[in-house]
């Protein structure tokens, strides 16, 4: 079956720095991926919508500026955290569909463990 | 009103009987409904989609789902203690998912 992966499954940070999360599809081509996020005991927020191509489409309330998406190319989508705080330690997970516009043909990545010291 | 609402539980349920999760939507043209689940610490797995009015199972799973009511629900019959795990009720809005909080279900040994 499909497979998304993430780099790295975990990592640990001292304040103030970035940190680039890495999300692959390894045997189809996404045009769309899904950022989420996911505090402990809540459920998945949609951070973004990274396309292919162009620029991200972020939810209201997620800040640009902070969370950098590039979707360079139809495999690889990344995720940077801009001058990272304890408050954006979080559980991030991707997600791509291996038919774009079909959400039940989405696949997601293992999940990237963020702590921020 | 949440757009998709799930009772957070936890849901105990003894092993062997059967565990029944609910869950209710705001978006009266909702065409497709999922539930997933997830394990602690782990991603999302999708278990069960379903787009039209009544059952559809799938082994030990069960998706129902009533339109006019608003309402999907998943029972998962001779539940067993792997079972245990956090259940996402998920709804496609213009291709995107939006989700339920999650229902904590645990099957007591």
């Amino acid at each position: 079956g499909a497979v998304v992966s993430q780099h790295p499954s975990w990592v640990i940070c001292k304040s103030g720095t970035s940190v680039k999360i890495e999300c692959r599809s390894l045997d189809f081509q996404a045009t769309t991926m899904f950022w989420y996020r996911q505090f402990p005991k809540q459920s998945l927020m949609l951070m973004a919508t990274s396309n292919e191509g162009s620029k991200a489409t972020y939810e209201q309330g997620v800040e640009k500026d902070k969370f950098l998406i590039n979707h360079a190319s139809l495999t690889l989508s990344t995720l940077t955290v801009t001058s990272a705080h304890p408050e954006d330690s979080s559980f991030y997970i991707c997600s791509a569909p291996r038919l774009a516009g079909e959400p039940d043909t989405q696949y997601f990545g293992p999940g990237t463990r963020l702590t921020v010291l | 009103q949440k757009e998709v609402e799930q009772n957070s539980g936890p849901l105990s349920v003894p092993e062997g009987a059967i565990a029944s999760l609910n869950c209710t939507y705001s978006d009266r043209g909702s065409q497709s409904f999922f539930w997933y689940r997830q394990y602690s610490g782990k991603s999302p797995e999708l278990i069960m989609s379903i787009y039209s009015n009544g059952d559809k199972e799938d082994g030990r799973f069960t998706a129902q789902l009533n339109k006019a009511s608003q309402y999907v629900s998943l029972l998962i019959r001779d539940s067993q203690p792997s079972d245990s795990a956090t259940y996402l009720c998920a709804v496609n809005r213009n291709y995107q998912l939006i989700w339920g909080a999650g229902t904590k279900l645990i099957i007591k040994p």
